[in-house]
């Protein structure tokens, strides 16, 4: 079955980096593109940005530009977000996401989900 | 950016009612609209892509309809397993925008 395993949670100071992956398993991994989609405690859902892991085109939701770098390695199926300059508001729960569907997207299969916590 | 407003914010419901959750978009995205729900401590689930195709697996007592700009989610007749929180989404234009979401709880 389609699967998609994340990294384990972070905490980060203020100004860091984090990277986080997400591995996949049982589909086509170069087929359908991954999003990242994140949640702040209590919070609803925020869209950061996708992938096309077939040929690495990205595209970033505005926000986030110049912050966030998402990569993928088609030898181990796995896909990358990078997000720098962290602030507090950077704490969130971080989820991958593939998107199915030629005309209208759905995001069919999730991660479980990576918590990262900046804090001083 | 698309804004994409879901009404109520949250409901008490007894088990076996029916359930009528709304979207509103800010423009029109046509059909591209889906429904999460999401439980606690876990990722969201598909529930219905494409404004009223059931996803697979999900039972059938979900239902989604709308086009446009109003949309709606119905649970036809509530069970325990389906307290949680909904979703809408819109995926008409980047970025891909949520509703802000909708609480179900046990009255």
């Amino acid at each position: 079955q389609v699967l998609l395993v994340q990294s384990g949670a972070e905490v980060k100071k203020p100004g860091a980096s984090v990277r986080i992956s997400c591995k996949t398993s049982g589909y086509s991994f170069t087929n359908w593109p991954i999003h990242w989609v994140r949640q702040a405690p209590g919070q609803g859902l925020e869209w950061m940005g996708e992938i096309n892991p077939s040929g690495g085109a990205t595209t970033y939701a505005q926000k986030f530009e110049g912050r966030v770098t998402m990569t993928r390695d088609t030898s181990t199926s796995t896909v990358y977000l990078d997000l720098n300059s962290l602030k507090s508001e950077d704490t969130a729960v971080y989820y991958c996401a593939r998107g199915m569907g030629i005309l209208i997207i759905h995001f069919d299969s999730w991660g479980q989900g990576t918590l990262v916590t900046v804090s001083s | 950016d698309i804004q994409m407003t879901q009404s109520p914010s949250s409901l008490s419901a007894s088990l076996g009612d029916r359930v009528t959750i709304t979207c509103r978009a800010s423009q029109t995205i046509t059909k591209y609209l889906n429904w999460y729900q999401q439980k606690p401590g876990k990722a969201p689930g598909l529930l219905i892509y494409a404004a009223s195709s059931l996803q697979s697996g999900v039972p059938s007592r979900f239902s989604g309809s709308g086009s446009g700009t109003d949309f709606t989610l119905t649970i036809s007749s509530l069970q325990p397993e389906d307290f949680a929180t909904y979703f809408c989404q819109q995926t008409f234009s980047t970025p891909q925008t949520f509703g802000q979401g909708t609480r179900v709880e046990i009255k």
